[in-house]
């Protein structure tokens, strides 16, 4: 158990479907990642929010909807995907600086494996 | 701009050989450096990280990285491969204000019996 959790771990659409995905934190964090991992490509930010305000969109595709209604939460609503949009999801939380401990580690979820048909 | 390189995408050792992950970064400022390591099926999970301070960092399950400015690296290395330590291993790099994580393309460690 990470603290940040995922879900579904799987799922499988086609590409005229509509469906979320879900992350959740409890350990206080206040800044929220997605990012998308494909095989054989650099793991891909896709969004960040800093205390539910969303601070980047790196040039996502609008079929990808971000939403954070809170700091523990972070959902990610999918809607006429692609077959190329098939790839491992994840979330990661970060929270605030602290200079001895170290900061900005993220701490990532299990990842949510998303197959588009 | 930050980035980060990985050399080799793929390694292969014996077990109980050394490990040595390479990874070189690129940054405008003083960097905090990171490795994750993540297992089949499962996210990414931090290994160790260099923030300020001493350059030989120790993480878990026996791994430890050092960092060297004049080569701008931060390799990581283990003495003896077990079975376990069979994932993929990723660097990153970030500019110490509370700035988000450059990662590299990641290294996949196979340990042969």
């Amino acid at each position: 158990e990470t603290g940040v959790t995922q879900t579904p771990r799987h799922l499988v659409m086609g590409m005229t479907n509509k469906k979320s995905l879900k992350c959740e934190q409890h350990l206080g964090h206040n800044a929220m990642y997605w990012y998308k991992q494909s095989a054989k490509k650099p793991l891909e930010l896709m969004f960040v929010y800093n205390f539910k305000e969303q601070t980047e969109n790196n040039s996502v595709p609008s079929r990808f909807s971000p939403e954070c209604p809170n700091s523990s939460h972070l959902f990610l609503h999918l809607h006429t995907l692609q077959p190329e949009d098939s790839a491992l999801y994840l979330c990661a939380s970060q929270g605030q600086l602290k200079v001895v401990s170290g900061a900005n580690v993220l701490t990532f979820g299990a990842g949510s494996r998303l197959t588009v048909l | 701009a930050q980035s980060v390189t990985q050399l080799g995408s793929h390694v292969s050792v014996s077990e109980g050989a050394l490990v040595l992950l390479r990874c070189n970064y690129s940054s405008s400022v003083p960097p905090y450096l990171f490795w994750y390591v993540q297992y089949p099926n499962q996210g990414l999970q931090l290994l160790l990280k260099y923030t300020t301070g001493a350059t030989l960092v120790k993480g878990i399950n026996g791994f430890e990285a050092e960092f060297k400015k004049s080569e701008t690296s931060f390799h990581l290395t283990k003495p003896s491969a077990h079975m376990s330590d069979a994932a993929e291993y990723f660097c990153a790099v970030s500019k110490a204000a509370g700035n988000k994580l450059t990662f590299g393309g990641g290294t996949r460690v196979l340990v042969k019996p």
